[in-house]
């Protein structure tokens, strides 16, 4: 079946310090959304991201959908302690509007 | 806003046991998903319902796995017999039809042994 790709699987960081989480499809992508999952906790919606090259920022975090719609990319800039939790991309390839295709996800620790 | 109820949030149960989990999505949402998420993985889409029928079970392994949502509102989904594979979190998800942000319960952890 469908698969997308999410990398890097952990990241480890210094407080203060960048993070970005990369998903790339194969195929060209309806939409993508993004959700982050705090440990012990269930998912949570950060956003969706429809047209092509879209760019949209929730204070410090930064997503991009690319110009070809098969990848995007959640960036956070000077992590802190509160954004530890595992960040999944969930896309959507054209089905039904809620299906969705979840990838691994990358967990991120933040020492502080 | 109350949010995606779920039970039990824990369960034990030894291979070839049958076992339930209940749902009850966030009220007047029409959509209602059944996920599976094994440790280290995404949720994987079990089943998806628009009121009380079913737009997508291709991924539920339906010769084990079943679920139903009668009333159009909360649902059950059901693993019978059980298989150690088949532990994991249980999450639920519901979304109204105008919108696509799913807001997900907190999940039935289950260990098969």
């Amino acid at each position: 079946g469908q698969q997308v790709m999410q990398i890097p699987q952990y990241q480890h960081v210094q407080e203060g310090e960048d993070f970005t989480t990369y998903c790339n499809s194969s195929t060209t992508l309806s939409n993508i959304q993004w959700y982050k999952q705090r440990p012990g906790g269930h998912p949570v919606f950060l956003i969706q991201l429809v047209k092509s090259g879209e760019v949209k920022k929730q204070k410090r975090l930064t997503f991009q959908f690319g110009e070809a719609k098969k990848n995007s990319s959640l960036h956070i800039t000077a992590t802190q302690t509160t954004d530890v939790g595992t960040y999944f991309c969930a896309v959507n390839y054209g089905g039904s509007q809620g299906n969705l295709i979840f990838g691994k996800g990358t967990k991120l620790s933040v020492k502080p | 806003e109350a949010g995606v109820a779920q039970s039990p949030r824990y369960k034990i149960i030894e291979k070839r046991q049958s076992v339930a989990f209940w749902c009850n999505p966030i009220s007047g949402h029409a959509t209602l998903y059944w996920y599976q998420q094994i440790l280290g993985q995404g949720p994987k889409l079990l089943i998806q319902f628009q009121n009380n029928g079913v737009v997508d079970d291709s991924q539920l392994p339906k010769d084990r796995f079943s679920a139903e949502r009668l009333k159009g509102v909360d649902s059950t989904l059901k693993i019978q017999p059980a298989k150690l594979e088949d532990s994991a979190v249980y999450l639920c998800a519901s979304s109204s039809i105008q919108g696509y942000e799913q807001y997900f319960g907190p999940g039935t952890r289950l260990t098969v042994t």
